[in-house]
């Protein structure tokens, strides 16, 4: 089962930031939280992970809450190319065995003109 | 660089029929993975594949699906005999390695049990 919770969808307006939130409070030490998103009819694809930093890419940025229990995925300029479902994942990071990401429901993302 | 290359991208089969779908990783990534995508569901992991060897087939049906990874480098996932619940979308992703940060996705393809 997912470890993560998140909301069936949500509405973003064109050019504005979309801030997607992300419950994981049974985390454990050594998981890192994920994301993807899978636009219509193609495989996911990977967007960014974390382990308890804020981290930023060249397509968005993770927050992570001190405690952990919690995260944002922020993609600061929505474009209607953003809409996706988004998938937060926490699993094992690198160096060990377990490569599976198991999803969730996902956010499916409505950016909208 | 090349993606993960999927085929057929579509298939309509009648159930008790066989079906088999193949994928080729990114040249050089070691680790292969096989997902299905039910609608309206996110993807869930059949197999996994660490070089020819099976790491993880834990969620595989094995009394109608099977997989192979010969040589390390290409995989064929094969069901037979399919059933209505087969429906769904199969994903192929690899990594670099176990454990890699980012698994690269392939397309799909969509399997249509009629």
């Amino acid at each position: 089962d997912a470890k993560t919770t998140q909301p069936p969808s949500m509405d973003c307006a064109e050019g504005r930031a979309a801030n997607l939130p992300c419950n994981h409070s049974t985390i454990s030490g050594n998981e890192y939280v994920y994301w993807y998103r899978q636009i219509h009819s193609q495989g996911p694809q990977y967007i960014i992970h974390g382990l308890k930093n804020n981290e930023t890419n060249e397509m968005a940025s993770l927050i992570i809450t001190e405690d952990r229990k919690s995260s944002t995925l922020i993609l600061p300029h929505a474009t209607l190319r953003d809409t996706a479902v988004y998938y937060c994942i926490v699993r094992v990071g690198a160096g060990s065995n377990t490569g599976k990401l198991i999803f969730g429901q996902g956010t499916t993302l409505q950016v909208k003109p | 660089e090349a993606g993960v290359a999927q085929s057929p991208r579509y298939k309509i089969i009648e159930k008790r029929q066989s079906v088999a779908f193949w994928c080729n990783p990114i040249s050089g990534h070691a680790t292969l993975y096989w997902y299905q995508q039910i609608l309206g569901q996110g993807p869930k992991l059949l197999i996994q594949f660490q070089n020819n060897g099976v790491v993880d087939d834990s969620q595989l049906p094995k009394d109608r699906f099977s997989a192979e990874r010969l040589k390390g480098v290409d995989s064929t996932l094969k069901i037979q005999p399919a059933k209505l619940e087969d429906s769904a979308v199969y994903l192929c992703a690899s990594s670099p390695w176990t454990g890699g940060y980012e698994q690269y996705f392939g397309p799909g393809t969509r399997l249509t049990v009629t």
